[in-house]
């Protein structure tokens, strides 16, 4: 069964600090992995994928995330850190074998909070 | 362009009422999905649209629950006889087809609260 995990319930950095928000999955195939931002009472907002290639996914507003097959990892990671960029953080992950739209499991979320 | 919108915005109702929740997506998107995210909660999804083919309904939570989506575009999702425990915010998003590499656009949401 496919599954992905949020490790961390809140993520506390400085401004112009690197940041990271981790994410780990399960599936039985090569995953379809995404990153969603939301911000308060907004809908979720797409930041980025990875689909196949190049393991370093770049994505708006200055993210990128390393794919890491041996790791089962999904990390999304920034160089320096904006107060703006506080928000809920979603991973999500698609097992591509699976042809039914349910089969896109979202991770419980991370909360970003950047001090000034 | 328009994004995927959604209606009304906030909802509050008396237990044992019925509430109907209108999502309008991206012109052109083919697939629709509904999901509840409760508070500090992640996202349960609901039910899935494509086209023209039967909805895939395994995520709802019991017959209270029910939606349609009428000409390929607009959707209304419906709960009966509300419980508190339906009290959460109604996401829908839809994106241009069923390509499993697609990117899924969401709407604000509609933010329900059950008296």
């Amino acid at each position: 069964a496919q599954s992905v995990a949020q490790p961390e319930d809140q993520v506390n950095v400085a401004e112009g600090n690197p940041l990271t928000v981790k994410c780990t999955y399960s599936v039985s195939g090569n995953p379809y992995l995404f990153w969603y931002v939301q911000y308060p009472n907004r809908g979720l907002q797409f930041l980025l994928k990875y689909i196949t290639g190049d393991n370093l996914v770049k994505g708006s507003y200055g993210f990128e995330a390393e794919f890491n097959k041996s790791q089962t990892s999904f990390h999304l990671k920034k160089p320096s850190a904006l107060v703006s960029d506080s928000a809920l953080y979603f991973c999500a992950v698609r097992d591509p074998f699976y042809s039914s739209a349910s089969k896109i499991i979202f991770g419980s979320g991370t909360r970003l909070s950047i001090r000034p | 362009g328009a994004g995927v919108s959604q209606s009304p915005s906030n909802k509050v109702t008396e237990k044992g009422k019925d509430v109907e929740l209108r999502c309008d997506p991206i012109s052109g998107h083919t697939a629709l999905y509904w999901y509840r995210q409760s508070l500090g909660q992640g996202l349960e999804f609901l039910i899935y649209f494509q086209g023209n083919s039967a909805p895939d309904k395994s995520g709802l939570p019991s017959d209270r629950f029910s939606a349609e989506r009428t000409g390929g575009s607009v959707s209304t999702l419906t709960i009966q006889r509300t419980q508190q425990e339906d009290s959460a915010v109604y996401l829908c998003a839809s994106s241009p087809g069923e390509v499993a590499r697609n990117e899924q656009f969401f709407g604000p949401g509609t933010r329900l609260t059950v008296l």
